[in-house]
């Protein structure tokens, strides 16, 4: 596609439930990024996908976060049993493989837990 | 690791006045520099980005930054601000290490340019 589309825009969930969260990367590119940014912070680092590589899954929070990219393209970020500290804008980026070319965002995903 | 520092967390400039917005960085190796801007309930967008070649760097709206090896900085410079450049600024870094080319981003830095 012409960019990276995040779905939903918004999301409301009672706290305890479980999340999904979509991404889908520009057509090409071999790198995927999650970040999460809370209200006015920088962006926390959650995972990075690279092709056929294992993910670095060094910036996931907690074992309730998980994260998959099926066919080399979208992926779908999982927080099981939601907590309130999980609210925050989670946005999500791709790149060429080394990303010389920058990297292009999507518009996030507005959690809140309620 | 590579690590970035945005010292600022707040810059404040008169509309028409030269701003600077700082970012300095640390990487094993030769960096991947880059700059974006994020507007209010909006996603990052692409500044400008510098890979090799020239160190200054011009960019979208009228940035541009500088690349400094000696200094490991990588400053935002815009030579007459407008008020539309009111804005959250994120330098990010990144660098090959082990294969993995993940960019590390600053803590941002909002930028508040006064009519």
């Amino acid at each position: 596609g012409a960019g990276v589309s995040q779905s939903p825009s918004n999301k409301v969930t009672e706290k305890g439930k479980d999340v999904e969260l979509r991404c889908d990367p520009i057509s090409g590119h071999t790198a995927l990024y999650w970040y999460r940014q809370s209200l006015g912070q920088g962006l926390e680092f959650l995972i990075y996908f690279q092709g056929n590589s294992a993910p670095d899954k060094s910036g996931l929070p907690s074992d309730r976060f998980s994260a998959e990219r099926t066919g080399g393209s979208v992926s779908t970020l999982t927080i099981q049993r939601t907590q309130q500290e999980d609210s925050a804008v989670y946005l999500c980026a791709s790149s060429s493989p080394d990303g010389r070319y920058g990297y292009t965002f999507g518009s996030g995903t507005r959690l809140t837990v309620v | 690791a590579q690590s970035v520092a945005q010292p600022e967390d707040q810059v404040n400039v008169a509309e028409g006045n030269p701003l600077t917005v700082k970012c300095t960085y640390s990487v094993s190796g030769n960096p991947y520099l880059f700059w974006y801007v994020q507007y209010p309930n909006r996603g990052l967008q692409f500044l400008l980005k510098y890979i090799t070649g020239d160190n200054l760097v011009k960019g979208s709206y009228g940035f541009e930054a500088e690349f400094n090896k000696s200094q490991t900085s990588f400053h935002l410079k815009k030579p007459s601000a407008l008020v539309s450049d009111s804005a959250l600024y994120f330098c990010a870094v990144s660098a090959p290490s082990g294969g993995s080319y993940r960019p590390t981003f600053g803590r941002g830095t909002s930028l508040i340019v006064h009519p």
